[in-house]
Order: structure tokens, then sequence, then C-alpha cells
């Protein structure tokens, strides 16, 4: 069965300052990755995907993320932090076999200071 | 277009009393899915359908039950409400035409208080 890690409950960053937001898997065969933000009382917005080719994957309000297969890994980085961008960040990985159901990770909350 | 929407937002709910969470999205969209949040646990998926008629069990789908009669709704059951199902619950959906790749697109989330 697939599953994701996110090992941080919590990031703190100052704003200006680089961001990254961890996240490993495991899964047989080849994943799907996700990441989705989720803003407080709002439903999960897509921010980026790795389906396949370039490890490195840019997404939506200039974050991105890096696939490292021999890693397992799949981690959220943004060059200069916001503090809009302080919310709960869910890592996702979709097994190819599996249809369309995700598994999610179980949520980095990022807390980005003036 | 809305995308997806929820009702009700919010509702508390006594132990046994019995609900149903209306999801609908006006996005065409084939497949569609109910997850619960819980913290420290991300998203887990309760059901799932995959089209008009169809429905299927996630991970964890006791104590509730789906149905899809129409595309654009999906329906979330609780029969018998119980304090474990106390959380927040999220709909979403995607569509067919590139299964793989296609994201899912979530409602607001409708938070349920079981006392």
């Amino acid at each position: 069965a697939q599953s994701v890690a996110q090992p941080e409950d919590q990031v703190n960053v100052a704003e200006g300052n680089p961001l990254t937001v961890k996240c490993t898997y495991s899964v047989s065969g080849n994943p799907y990755l996700f990441w989705y933000v989720q803003y407080p009382n709002r439903g999960l917005q897509f921010l980026l995907k790795y389906i396949t080719g370039d490890n490195l994957v840019k997404g939506s309000y200039g974050f991105e993320a890096e696939f490292n297969k021999s890693q397992t890994s799949f981690h959220l980085k943004k060059p200069s932090a916001l503090v809009s961008d302080s919310a709960l960040y869910f890592c996702a990985v979709r097994p190819f076999a599996a249809g369309n159901k995700l598994t999610f990770g179980g949520g980095t909350r990022v807390l980005v200071k003036p | 277009n809305a995308g997806v929407t929820q009702t009700p937002k919010f509702r508390v709910l006594k132990t046994g009393q019995s609900m149903t969470l209306l999801c609908a999205q006006d996005m065409n969209h084939e497949y569609m899915y109910w997850y619960r949040q819980d913290p420290g646990m991300g998203l887990r998926l309760i059901h799932y359908s995959v089209g008009e008629g169809t429905t299927a069990k996630g991970e964890v789908p006791d104590g509730y039950n789906v149905s899809r009669l129409k595309k654009q709704n999906f329906l979330l059951g609780l029969e018998s409400a119980a304090p474990s199902q106390t959380s927040v619950y999220f709909c979403a959906s995607s569509s067919l035409r590139e299964v793989i790749q296609e994201t899912q697109y979530f409602g607001p989330g409708t938070r349920l208080l079981v006392l």
C-alpha cells in the first residue's frame, strides 16, 4: 500500500527567506505526486504535480518541487516566502494503478513571520 | 462556474441522529470523492464514484453511505452519527478525460460536530 510522510508538523520561516516543506513517499511502481495548499476555513487548492519528465516542477504562486526518485522525496520549495504563504500544505501520491485515488500526508503547517 | 459546492457548511448532531451532506459540481466531472480531514492525519478517502450510479469504498467507509443519482451530485449519509465522526468533510471531483494526470478540485468543506 502507498503512503506519504510529511515529517514536520510545522515549519516557521521569516518573510523573504527560503521555504522548504518536506515530503517522502512509498509506492509500488511509478508515482504521481501532488502538492495542495489549504488556507484557513477553505478547501484544498492544487499547487503542482509531477507526472513524468523534468524532476523540477514549477507550480502556482512561485512554488516549485523537486522529484528525487532515489530518495523517494518530493519536497516543496519557494525561494522567498511571503506572509500570505502561511497555510497548511499537503503532499499526496497517486500510484499508477490506483486510478484517480490520492493518498495524502498528514500535512505541514507553514507560518511565515513578517 | 461555482466549481464544487458543499451543503451545509456546519452542522451539530447528537449521537444517533442521521444526516446527509450534499456535494455538487458544475464542471461535468465523472469522478467524485468524499474525504474526511482529522488533525495530523491528512485527508482520508471515505467513498468515491467513477460515474453516475456507481460508488465504491475508500479507506474509511464504515458508518457512511453514498449515492450518485445524478452526475453532478454526490451525497454522503450518516445513518447513526457517532462522536468519532466529528470531522471536517471535503468533497472533490475530477475529470475522466486524463484520469491519471487530472487534479482533484475540492469544495470548501463541511464541519460536523457530533455530541
